[in-house]
């Protein structure tokens, strides 16, 4: 099956800095992109939508500022986590949609981000 | 009410029991995700069903689309099956969009 791949797996950073993380398609072309967000024990909850080439859609509640996503090409979108807090602290989690006669979607493995 | 629920939210099996985990929803879809998410984390893409019934080793997944109804079972169950399976719908008329439900979390002991 495809493969979407997430860099870096987890990562601890200091309250103020950015953090950028990259989701990857490793065997495929995704046209697009979704970004998530976990918190503990909750469900994945949809942060944005990225089509290559095009800004992002992002959901009700999610600072497009504070998140910056882009989608440079048909196999990279990066995460960009500005100024980040404590409150910023969750797992997040691409997937990359293929359009062919069955769509589907598939998943990263996520990224812890701790903000200290 | 939920538009996807799930049932039961928790689940502890011995090694070997036959599992099943439930998922209704109440919009009309054009496929259904059974997903798998371990502590720590990632999540596996274990199945999209848009009709019918699909097996892949020891899960099989069932969709009644009449009914708004999907099954996955697990046979033979082993502790490395202990997880969070979740199941997502998109709608019809979505491209991607997903509504997720709450997760069932399972625990198979040896």
């Amino acid at each position: 099956g495809a493969v979407v791949s997430q860099h870096p797996s987890w990562v601890i950073c200091k309250s103020g800095t950015s953090v950028k993380i990259e989701c990857r398609s490793l065997d495929f072309q995704a046209t697009t992109m979704f970004w998530y967000r976990q918190f503990p024990k909750q469900s994945l909850m949809l942060m944005a939508t990225s089509n290559e080439g095009s800004k992002a859609t992002y959901e009700q509640g999610v600072e497009k500022d504070k998140f910056l996503i882009n989608h440079a090409s048909l196999t990279l979108s990066t995460l960009t986590v500005t100024s980040a807090h404590p409150e910023d602290s969750s797992f997040y989690i691409c997937s990359a949609g293929v359009v062919r006669a069955t769509d589907t979607q598939y998943f990263g493995p996520g990224t812890r981000l701790t903000v200290l | 009410k939920n538009e996807v629920e799930q049932s039961p939210q928790n689940l502890t099996a011995q090694e070997g029991e036959f599992i099943t985990i439930n998922c209704s929803y109440s919009v009309g879809i054009s496929a259904l995700h059974w997903l798998q998410q371990h502590p720590g984390g990632g999540i596996v893409s274990l199945f999209m069903l848009s009709s019918g019934k699909k097996k892949h080793g020891r899960l099989i997944a069932t969709i009644n689309i009449q009914e708004k109804h999907s099954s996955l079972h697990i046979t033979a169950s082993h502790p490395r099956d202990s997880a969070v399976y979740i199941c997502a719908v998109r709608p019809m008329g979505s491209n991607y969009q997903l509504i997720w439900g709450a997760g069932t979390k399972l625990i198979i002991k040896p």
